[in-house]
């Protein structure tokens, strides 16, 4: 496999399950992101791994929550979500050096269609 | 605050060219970033502005002024393969990347 692959590509779910949507990334990148793609609206960065350690948590609400078990792999665990978080949840990663901007270029995984009922 | 506006959709014709905008106000700049987005599939990267003047790219090429908080994306010899939303993306002080809404693009034959 190569690139960045998420799992699954579709998801529909109760406001009271629990799920988990899955990124890897095959790249050997340092960081990697969770956006979340909305119709006609700019993507929403949700969370940033940088070396595995969590940098960025722009005042997500606590039914996501990220966890980074290594530098190539990326969950989305969902509970309890409301119809409004039905989205395309999208996975990137990049090579992040701060003395490079133009390296920091995201690779993008397809995403993961979530639907909430 | 900080904001990037780009149309939110163009038609153009197949074979020909299309300029795509984006105007930005942002704390700080680190660079701007084009992404191609065919639906239903990842965004990818497409150019990368950090100084002022025209990078071209084959049949892409994009042009950034600081000055005037503006860039475009220039797409020639239009295929149909080219009907995909155009995503800009300014990189500002804190190294926060910051997106438009993107623009989708429909190349008609």
């Amino acid at each position: 496999e190569t690139g960045v692959t998420q799992t699954p590509r579709h998801l529909v779910m109760g406001m009271t399950n629990k799920k988990s949507l899955k990124c890897e990334q095959h790249l050997g990148h340092n960081a990697m992101y969770w956006y979340k793609q909305s119709a006609k609206k700019p993507l929403e960065l949700m969370f940033v791994y940088n070396f595995k350690e969590q940098t960025e948590n722009n005042s997500v609400p606590s039914r996501f929550s990220p966890e980074c078990p290594n530098s190539s792999h990326l969950f989305l665990h969902l509970h309890t979500l409301q119809p409004e978080d039905s989205a395309l949840y999208l996975c990137a990663s990049s090579q992040w050096d701060r003395g490079l901007t133009g390296a920091n270029v995201l690779t993008f995984g397809a995403g993961s269609r979530l639907t909430v009922l | 605050g900080q904001n990037i506006d780009q149309p939110t959709e163009m038609t153009a014709t197949e074979g020909a060219i299309v300029q795509i905008n984006c105007t930005y106000q942002t704390s700080g700049f680190n660079g701007l970033f084009w992404y191609q987005q065919h639906a239903g599939e990842a965004p990818t990267f497409l150019s990368y502005n950090v100084l002022d003047g025209l990078e071209e790219k084959g049949r892409f090429s994009s042009f950034l002024s600081r000055s005037k908080g503006y860039s475009y994306l220039l797409l020639k010899e239009l295929q149909m393969k080219d009907s995909a939303s155009y995503l800009c993306a300014v990189m500002d002080s804190n190294y926060q990347l910051i997106w438009g809404a993107g623009t989708k693009l429909i190349i008609k034959p």
